[in-house]
């Protein structure tokens, strides 16, 4: 079945490291998307990319680092300068540019800073 | 900041119909509207999307105004499993900045 893969469930943190969060889709999407959400909140948009190495930031980007090496992996790090980090992450994927499709989102992952 | 507004929550009861409406005063003349459900600790799942007039699928209906200001999302017959929170969007075209703004949604709760 395809769909997007968020991996680990749940991330555990130490204060001052780095930690990257995995997203792998293999529904042959070309845009990727990572989200961030605090209880209660909606969601905030960190950095998307429509295409392969290609990335901008979102509303949200001080903190984090991404990278696009593949069509199938949009890989996020939470770097020791994000002063809040704990939060749950959300990663998406999309058809293309014009979203008449819809978007996919993956399960999740549940970063706490301890 | 997000392009719509949505009541913050909702209340209902088992078996009732529940309507959510949403406000797209900033709607573009390309863009569809999108409306996703989101259960806690998931992603959002993508539950219908129009243009204008009514979309039905086998999960609700979406009644979209000529002047597309506005939409309502209807979900007949509602159970406890359809607690959760929804969140309308208006995105896509060739407006489309390639990415999707959210609000904080609607929580609808549904009672026994």
């Amino acid at each position: 079945d395809g769909g997007i893969t968020q991996s680990p469930k749940y991330l555990f943190r130490k204060e001052g490291q780095n930690v990257t969060l995995s997203c792998e889709q293999n529904l042959n999407h070309d845009a990727m998307y990572w989200y961030r959400q605090d209880p209660g909140q909606g969601l905030r948009l960190i950095y998307y990319s429509q295409i392969v190495n290609d990335f901008q930031k979102g509303d949200i980007a001080e903190g984090y680092s991404v990278s696009r090496e593949k069509k199938e992996s949009f890989p996020l790090t939470v770097t020791s300068a994000q002063k809040n980090p704990t939060a749950f992450y959300l990663c998406a994927s999309s058809m293309a540019k014009d979203s008449y499709y819809g978007y996919t989102f993956g399960s999740g992952t549940r970063l706490t800073v301890v | 900041l997000a392009k719509t507004t949505q009541p913050i929550s909702m209340d209902s009861y088992e078996g009732q119909e529940v309507n959510i409406t949403c406000s797209h005063n900033n709607i573009a003349t390309n863009d569809y509207i999108t409306w996703y459900q989101q259960f806690p600790s998931q992603g959002p799942r993508f539950i219908i999307q129009g243009y204008k007039t009514k979309v039905t699928n086998e999960v609700a209906s979406l009644f979209i105004p000529a002047d597309r200001k506005s939409s309502t999302l209807s979900l007949p017959r509602v159970s406890l499993s359809d607690t959760a929170v929804y969140y309308c969007l208006d995105e896509g075209g060739s407006s489309n900045t390639g990415k999707l703004i959210f609000g904080q949604g609607t929580t609808l709760q549904v009672k026994p």
